[in-house]
């Protein structure tokens, strides 16, 4: 069965910084990867999916995520970010063709100092 | 285009009761999940239905029914509420089963006393 693994529980970065959250994950084959945010109080809302095709994938809001199947890894990156970014990020994995085997991992919170 | 819609957002119940989440779907999708949400552990599948007319067993449906009304909604029921269903439910749609990308609500927080 997949599993996901986000290293780090809370990130603290200043306001104009640079961030990357890390996302490993286990799976026998090719996955599909993506990227959930959640702002307090809110739901889910997708930045970015990966299926195939270029490694690097382009999401909303300025962000991006890189595939490494060698490293088993799917890190968010954002080169500056903005005190709105505040929120926990949600790596996930949907194996194969059904839904429900998604997986998500345990989330990132990001605070942003000013 | 509201997309998906959970009531009610708030609910408190009393150990022993019952009670309903309802979650309807204006996307058009065929497939519906719920899922719960608690601190340090990510969102886990309590049920999901792949179309109308079906549902199974997620990761974590003891205590939990289901019903898929219609292709638009989609209801958890927690038959005798427990401390231990405390959480955040979150409904969520996708295309169809091979779809691959999953629509949530805005979430629905229950704590049971």
């Amino acid at each position: 069965a997949q599993s996901v693994t986000q290293p780090d529980i809370h990130i603290t970065v200043s306001e104009g910084a640079s961030l990357e959250l890390r996302c490993n994950y286990s799976y026998g084959a090719t996955p599909y990867l993506f990227w959930y945010v959640q702002s307090p109080g809110q739901g889910l809302q997708l930045l970015l999916k990966y299926f195939s095709g270029d490694t690097l994938v382009q999401g909303i809001k300025g962000f991006e995520a890189e595939f490494k199947r060698s490293q088993s890894s799917f890190n968010l990156r954002k080169p500056s970010v903005h005190w709105s970014d505040a929120a926990e990020y949600f790596c996930a994995v949907g194996a194969g063709n059904y839904g429900q085997n998604f997986v998500f991992g345990p989330g990132t919170r990001l605070s942003v100092l000013p | 285009n509201a997309g998906v819609t959970q009531t009610p957002k708030f609910q408190v119940l009393k150990t022993g009761q019952s009670m309903t989440l309802q979650c309807a779907q204006d996307m058009n999708h065929n497939s519906m999940y719920w899922y719960r949400q608690d601190p340090g552990m990510g969102l886990r599948l309590i049920y999901y239905s792949a179309s109308e007319g079906t549902t199974d067993k997620g990761e974590v449906p003891n205590g939990y029914n289901v019903s898929r009304l219609n292709k638009r909604e989609f209801s958890l029921r927690l038959e005798s509420a427990a401390p231990s269903q405390t959480s955040v439910y979150f409904c969520a749609t996708n295309r169809d089963i091979s779809g691959n990308t999953i629509y949530f609500g805005e979430g629905s927080w229950l704590t049971v006393v």
